[in-house]
């Protein structure tokens, strides 16, 4: 059974662009959420879908944002980049978001 | 506030030694602490998890005990190993939803 897959896994942006990450879930699994993993601030949370609709949400401005397919994939967004948002971002599947959850390898971006 | 503290930040146990790391949370509605293990450039994979009904858990050289009276929880690595270096992070999640505040997470470093 293939895990949870992030694409890119490196990404390389300028301040001021946007950035858009993809996340494919275990198979079955309904529920992705969003971390952001940098050395100053640990792991947080972004936000949770489960179905297609967000459940919660972090403490995150507006320039992050989200979606999830109807085939459980997830999308974040990162609009008008700084160079605080450069992190290693997480995608985590669970099946019915009680259970388990299993996370990707993340996708590194630099913002410079 | 939710939050969870975990210490120490960094730890050195020789092999065959006893690893301690201890969390503490304060928001009373989380009902799930799982323990996650993170080697550099991967994910955090779960490693063992409790629910607050149960005082401990024990998965091979893996124990988990939990005091809700103290909200405090700790995971116990037995006879560790070299192999056992990476950084480990407690979480605590509500019943429902997939939304994990982590600790701040422990280096784990084990001499052989």
């Amino acid at each position: 059974k293939a895990g949870v897959t992030q694409t890119p896994r490196y990404l390389i942006k300028t301040r001021g662009q946007q950035v858009t990450l993809s996340c494919s879930p275990i198979s079955g699994h309904r529920s992705v959420s969003w971390y952001q993993q940098t050395p100053g601030q640990g792991l947080q949370f972004l936000f949770e879908y489960f179905s297609e609709t967000q459940r919660n949400k972090g403490n995150f401005p507006g320039r992050f944002s989200g979606r999830q397919f109807s085939n459980s994939r997830s999308e974040m967004n990162v609009s008008t980049l700084e160079l605080g948002d450069s992190a290693l971002y997480l995608c985590a599947s669970s099946l019915a978001g009680i259970s388990q959850a299993f996370f990707g390898q993340g996708t590194r971006l630099t913002v410079v | 506030q939710q939050q969870v503290k975990q210490s120490p930040q960094s730890l050195i146990v020789q092999k065959g030694g006893i690893s301690i790391i201890n969390c503490a949370y304060e928001n009373t509605a989380f009902d799930y602490f799982p323990w996650y293990q993170q080697f550099p450039g991967k994910g955090p994979a779960l490693l063992i998890a409790i629910r607050p009904d149960v005082s401990e858990k024990k998965e091979g050289r893996f124990t988990i005990s939990f005091n809700k009276s103290a909200k405090q929880f700790s995971l116990h690595i037995m006879d560790s190993q070299p192999g056992d270096s990476a950084t480990y992070f407690c979480a605590a999640r509500p019943y429902a939803g997939n939304m994990l505040t982590f600790g701040g997470g422990t280096r784990l470093m084990v001499k052989p």
